[in-house]
């Protein structure tokens, strides 16, 4: 069973505009961690935030937001004041607490528009 | 600081040729060691994962195999590859778990 859906195959967003990437998961397990990584052209898995299921408060790191609803199981990558250079595919990710296995969603293409 | 180096970059090989894809990771001990593979346009497949030397966990039957020789090296390996192994291959590494994952910068491979 998918694990991780990712449900935006692409997005567009103005330049200097915010944009949301969608990701819900799937697990009964109470202990474990998402991630979102970003994949230019180039091919790198660059990494960006991290959310601990445990964490009371939604992860940021700079112009990266992450909008955790545990009920709901999504982990939303929220990106601020777009620029050019984060045009890239974006990847959702989870990892267990006692696990050694990450799964990854199939990615959203993202296109900032100038 | 933590690095991870992955060679080559760009591999072209024929069909049936062997296949050696080579990752090593500097700055850190006992890493947890892992290999995808992304289709064109497509997401990440775990290939294999090793948590320690010459521990290897298989998470997709193929012609690949791979082995920990060292600590921090992971090798990819094909006895005669196919043209369905072409792909874009990724090394990366990890600490304890539930800790971000680490990529090398891939390696695309191309079957003729």
């Amino acid at each position: 069973a998918q694990k991780i859906t990712q449900t935006q195959p692409g997005m567009f967003v103005q330049e200097k505009e915010a944009v949301t990437l969608d990701c819900t998961y799937d697990t009964s397990d109470p202990s474990y961690g998402l991630f979102w990584y970003k994949q230019p052209s180039s091919g790198e898995m660059i990494f960006l935030i991290y959310q601990g299921s445990y964490d009371q408060q939604n992860a940021t790191e700079g112009r990266y937001s992450l909008n955790f609803q545990k009920a709901r199981k999504s982990a939303n990558l929220v990106i601020s004041a777009s620029q050019l250079g984060d045009s890239a595919m974006y990847f959702c990710a989870m990892s267990y607490y006692t696990g050694n296995q990450f799964y990854f969603g199939t990615g959203t293409s993202l296109t900032v528009i100038p | 600081s933590q690095t991870i180096h992955q060679w080559p970059a760009t591999l072209v090989q024929p069909v049936g040729s062997p296949l050696s894809l080579e990752c090593t990771v500097e700055g850190t001990s006992n890493p947890n060691l892992y290999w995808y593979r992304q289709a064109a346009g497509r997401g990440l497949q775990l290939l294999f994962y090793s948590v320690g030397i010459g521990q290897i966990s298989s998470e997709v039957p193929q012609n690949l195999s791979a082995s920990r020789p060292q600590d921090r090296q992971f090798i990819l390996s094909s006895k005669k590859l196919l043209l369905s192994d072409s792909g874009f291959y990724l090394c990366a590494w990890s600490g304890t778990s539930n800790q971000p994952q680490h990529f090398g910068d891939g390696t695309r491979l191309s079957i003729l």
